[in-house]
C-alpha cells in the first residue's frame, strides 16, 4: 500500500535552514503530484508548496515564496522541501501528501505522518 | 485566496445522532470541495471529494452535498470513532485552502 514518510524536521534558530524529505513507496511516485502541507494549532492547515509529476509546474504559498524550494527526485521516489531564512511562524508539523492520478490537483488521499519543525532561539 | 468558513466550531452530540457540518466558501469553488477527518496525533484522512464522492473505504454513513459556495457533510448516525475534527478543503484555485475545522465531541 501507499506509504509516505517525512524526515528532516527538528529545532532550528531563526534565520536558519532545514531540508525536509518525503520518501514514497507502494505507488508509482513519478506519476504523482506531490504537496507539502503544514499544520499549526493557530493557523490550522496550510498548503505550502506543490509540484506536478514531471516537476514542470510548482506553486508556493505567499508566506514562503522566496524562502522555500520544493523539488523531487523521481529516481529516488523522494520529495524535498528546502527551507531557508526560517521564522518563528514556520513552526509547524509538515506533511507530504498526494492523491490519485488523473486529477490536477488530486484530492489528498494519502498523507505521511508528519515531521515537526520548531524555529526558536 | 479563497476562505473557507466552517460552522459550527463545535458540535456536541451523542452516538447514534445525526451530525450536519457546514462549509462556506468566499468564492465559487465549483464542486472541488473535500472533507477530511483528523484525530489527535494523526494526519487528516480523506472522507469526501468533489463535494459528494466518498473516498475508498469510507462508510456510507458519511455523505457530502453542495456546490459553488455552500457545502455540507452529514454523518447519518454517529459511531464512537466518528468523534474527531473535520476540515473542508478547496482545490479550485491555488492556494488550496482549508477551513479551520469543526470539532464533533461527545455530549
Amino acid at each position: 500500500q501507499v506509504q509516505l514518510v517525512e524526515s528532516g524536521g527538528g529545532l532550528v534558530k531563526p534565520g536558519g535552514s532545514l531540508r525536509l524529505s518525503c520518501a514514497g513507496a507502494g505507488f508509482s511516485f513519478s506519476d504523482h503530484y506531490m504537496l507539502w502541507i503544514r499544520q499549526t494549532p493557530g493557523k490550522g492547515l496550510e498548503c505550502v508548496s506543490d509540484i506536478r509529476s514531471g516537476g514542470s509546474t510548482i506553486y508556493y504559498a505567499d508566506s514562503v515564496k522566496g524562502r522555500f524550494t520544493i523539488s523531487r527526485d523521481n529516481a529516488r521516489n523522494s520529495l524535498y522541501l528546502q527551507m531557508n531564512s526560517l521564522r518563528a511562524e514556520d513552526t509547524a508539523v509538515y506533511f507530504c501528501a498526494t492523491g490519485p492520478t488523473g486529477y490536477y490537483p488530486p484530492p489528498l488521499q494519502y498523507w505521511g505522518r508528519g515531521t515537526l519543525v520548531t524555529v526558536s532561539s | 485566496e479563497i476562505v473557507l468558513t466552517q460552522s459550527p466550531a463545535t458540535l456536541s452530540l451523542s452516538p447514534g445522532e445525526r451530525a450536519t457540518l457546514s462549509c462556506r466558501a468566499s468564492q465559487d469553488v465549483s464542486s472541488y470541495l473535500a472533507w477530511y477527518q483528523q484525530k489527535p496525533g494523526q494526519a487528516p484522512r480523506l472522507l469526501i471529494y468533489d463535494a459528494s464522492k466518498r473516498a475508498t473505504g469510507i462508510p456510507a454513513r458519511f455523505s457530502g452535498s453542495g456546490s459553488e459556495t455552500d457545502f455540507t457533510l452529514t454523518i447519518s448516525s454517529l459511531e464512537p470513532e466518528d468523534f474527531a475534527l473535520y476540515y473542508c478543503q478547496q482545490r479550485n484555485s491555488w492556494p488550496w485552502t482549508f477551513g479551520l475545522g469543526t470539532k464533533v465531541e461527545i455530549e
